[in-house]
């Protein structure tokens, strides 16, 4: 199973949208609705942000939704503020009983 | 307090072995499965191993299938990574983390530990 393929680098300036990207394929991310999305700072243990491609966790922030189309998912960040820079990963359940794989990661940058 | 608390990293040579820990605590442990993620130095997130709540489902990356074994022990609330063979690649923070299920195919990891540091170097 190959890693899922998110750009790099976005950003934004404060009170903007951004809208991050994660591709994989049908064996993973086109295949099933178990995608999830994952903030860390530096330093810092990661934080679950979404599941399942869009269900939000208690205490995340309803700036932060999920989607999905075909074998791409995504994450909006709206309205940035400056505490949201940081690291974003997202993870696809890819079958076989117990398999997920992650993202290549997004440094989200606060303009 | 919902805690994961994870132990047994260090400094060890090439080809020897390590277990790691994960102590488990303010939950239900037994109701979840849990999983390994670990990060390189400078590097992304990469999922390692996961066993669902009663360890009927068991599953590896590729990168560490054949040389590292995930267990647990729901008497004792706690997770383990039995790693043997090591290699240089296999350097990084060690997570455990809770899964939002019982069976761990979901892939929602809702509560992690600090990370226990695996270096593997001569």
């Amino acid at each position: 199973q190959s890693a899922l393929t998110q750009p790099p680098s976005a950003s934004g300036s404060p009170g903007q949208s951004v809208t991050i990207s994660c591709t994989g394929t049908s064996s993973d991310v086109g295949g099933y609705n178990y995608v999830s999305w994952y903030q860390q700072h530096p330093g810092k243990a990661p934080k679950l942000m979404i599941y399942e491609v869009s269900k939000r966790p208690s205490g995340v922030p309803d700036r932060f939704s999920g989607s999905k189309s075909g074998n791409t998912a995504s994450l909006t960040v709206s309205g940035l503020q400056a505490e949201d820079e940081a690291d974003y990963y997202c993870s696809s359940y890819a079958g076989s009983n117990i398999y997920v794989v992650f993202g290549g990661g997004t440094k989200l940058t606060v303009l | 307090e919902v805690q994961l608390v994870e132990s047994g990293g260090g400094l060890v040579q090439p080809g020897r072995s390590l277990r790691l820990s994960c102590a488990a605590s303010g939950f239900t442990f037994d109701d979840y499965a849990m999983h390994w993620v670990r990060q390189a130095p400078g590097k992304g997130l990469e999922w390692v191993s996961g066993i669902s709540w009663n360890s009927g489902s068991i599953g590896y990356a590729d990168s560490v299938k054949g040389r590292f074994t995930i267990s647990r022990d729901n008497a004792k609330n706690s997770l383990y990574l039995q790693m043997n063979s090591l290699r240089a690649e296999d350097t990084a923070l060690y997570y455990c983390a809770k899964d939002t299920g019982g069976w761990g195919g979901g892939g929602a990891f809702d509560i992690w530990g600090q990370g226990t540091m695996v270096t593997v170097s001569s």
